[in-house]
C-alpha cells in the first residue's frame, strides 16, 4: 500500500505569508496527486488534481508542484479564508490514500 | 448543480449493521466513479471504499475488507455502504464523494455534508 506524509502537521502563520505544504508518497505516484481543504464541519473541497492543476472556482494564490514521491502546495499570499487543514491525497492505484494533514492557524 | 445527499447514519451498537445512502442528482451518475471518505472525531480523512461506474470493481481499506460492502444502483442515482460488524473504530464522519473519472483528472470534486455514524454501547 502507498503511505501518505505530510509535513508540517502545523504551521502557523499570518495574512499576506507565503505557505507551503510538503507531501511525499511512499512510492511513486507520478502526478496522480490531489489537493483538499477542509475547514471544521465542513465538507472538503477539491483544490488541485493532478499535482499542479487548479481546479475551477479555485483562487489563483493557491498551486501545486511535484511528481514522483515529493508534492508541495503553495500559498502565495496567506488570506483570512485560507486558515484550515488541507489535505494530500494520491491516485496512482485504485486505493486513494489520504495524507494525515496539515493544519494551518494564525499566528 | 451536483447534489450528494447521505443519510442513514445514527447509533449502533458494537457488532451491528448499519447501511448508508447516497443520493446524487444534477449530473450523470452512471458516468463516475465514487468513494466513501470518513473521519474520526477530531481526525484526518480516511479513503473507505470506491466503485467503478458499472460496480464491477470495487477496492476497501484494509480496516474495512470483510465488513464493509459499497454497491451503487444506477437506475436510482444511489451509492450505498453496508457496513457489517460495526467496531468503535468505526465511529466516524461519512462523506459520498464524486471522483472525477470523466475526465480522467481525478480527484473528489464534489462532497455529501457527511452523516455520523456512532457505534457505542
Amino acid at each position: 500500500d502507498i503511505q501518505m506524509t505530510q509535513s508540517p502537521s502545523t504551521l502557523s502563520a499570518s495574512v499576506g505569508d507565503r505557505v507551503t505544504i510538503t507531501c511525499r508518497a511512499s512510492q511513486s505516484i507520478s502526478s496522480w496527486l490531489a489537493w483538499y481543504q477542509q475547514k471544521p464541519g465542513k465538507a472538503p473541497k477539491l483544490l488541485i488534481y493532478k499535482a499542479s492543476n487548479l481546479e475551477s472556482g479555485v483562487p489563483s494564490r493557491f498551486s501545486g508542484s511535484g511528481s514522483g514521491t515529493e508534492f508541495t502546495l503553495t500559498i502565495s499570499s496567506l488570506q483570512p479564508d485560507d486558515f484550515a487543514t488541507y489535505y494530500c491525497q494520491q491516485y496512482n492505484n485504485y486505493f486513494f490514500t489520504f495524507g494525515p494533514g496539515t493544519k494551518v492557524d494564525i499566528k | 448543480e451536483v447534489q450528494l445527499v447521505e443519510s442513514g447514519g445514527g447509533l449502533v451498537q458494537p457488532g451491528g449493521s448499519l447501511r448508508l445512502s447516497c443520493a446524487a442528482s444534477g449530473f450523470t451518475f452512471s458516468s463516475y466513479w465514487m468513494s466513501w471518505v470518513r473521519q474520526a472525531p477530531g481526525k484526518g480523512l480516511e479513503w473507505v471504499a470506491n466503485i467503478k461506474q458499472d460496480g464491477s470493481d470495487k477496492y476497501y481499506v484494509d480496516s474495512v475488507k470483510g465488513r464493509f460492502t459499497i454497491s451503487r444502483d444506477n437506475a436510482k442515482n444511489s451509492l450505498y455502504l453496508q457496513m457489517n460488524s460495526l467496531r468503535a473504530e468505526d465511529t466516524a464522519v461519512y462523506y459520498c464523494a464524486r471522483e472525477d473519472s470523466l475526465t480522467a483528472n481525478w480527484g473528489a470534486d464534489n462532497w455529501g455534508q457527511g452523516t455520523l455514524v456512532t457505534v457505542s454501547s
